[in-house]
């Protein structure tokens, strides 16, 4: 089916490295939240995006983590110099409109070494 | 940052049996939503609850938003083994400049009794 699709489903980077992980979100949905969930954790809020308007970052954890959606689809997370701590999952999820359900995608697990 | 107060934090099921889990929190929630987690996959939408008071079920599956606000429950019926997993719960507000982010508890992880 038509699902949020996130990619890749894995990502192993040296600390340092920067990387991008990509969100494709749900055709037509207009609301696009990432979130990052820790081993044994829920899911936090790291940014959020209606349309192409980034309209919270407050989740963000250090300005080494970007976040962009310029045609209002597609997202793109960027994490430079990344560190041990920025392992996890990163999940995208996008929904129809302002507090409509969340879909969420199979996330991005990354490692840094 | 945030999380919300889910409980228990894993049970074991036998089929057939019915389970329950809960989940509360200090602030006050517009709506309640509850997820389920396979390994190596994301959340998916079990249930959402947009009114205090407010009883939904979705097959097996019932969940109540609190009076409160503060807090809700799933019930999960007849338990089958497909049922193992790791549920969330999730509150959403739409107030104090909220653009709609959820915050979710730290999971209720079902396993097969051995």
């Amino acid at each position: 089916g038509a699902g949020v699709s996130q990619s890749p489903r894995y990502k192993v980077a040296k600390r340092g490295q920067d990387v991008a992980l990509r969100c494709d979100p749900i055709s037509g949905h207009v609301s696009l939240f990432w979130y990052q969930q820790a081993l044994g954790q829920g899911p936090e809020f790291l940014t959020y995006f209606q349309n192409e308007a980034q309209l919270d970052k407050s989740g963000l954890p250090s300005d080494r983590f970007f976040a962009e959606r310029p045609e209002g689809s597609v997202s793109t997370l960027k994490i430079q110099r990344t560190q041990q701590e920025d392992s996890a999952v990163y999940l995208c999820a996008s929904g129809e409109g302002f507090h409509q359900p969340q879909h969420f995608g199979d996330g991005t697990r990354l490692s840094i070494l | 940052g945030q999380q919300l107060n889910q409980s228990p934090q894993s049970m074991f099921i036998q089929e057939g049996e019915d389970v329950s889990m809960n989940c509360t929190s200090s602030s006050i929630f517009n709506t309640w939503l509850w997820y389920k987690q396979d390994p190596g996959e994301g959340p998916v939408l079990l249930i959402a609850l947009y009114k205090a008071g407010e009883l939904t079920s979705n097959g097996r599956l019932t969940a109540q938003f609190g009076i409160t606000r503060k807090d809700s429950f799933l019930n999960i019926s007849a338990s089958i083994p497909s049922d193992v997993g790791i549920y969330f719960c999730a509150g959403q507000m739409n107030y104090g400049g909220s653009q709609g982010n959820l915050i979710f508890g730290k999971g209720t992880k079902l396993s097969v009794k051995p």
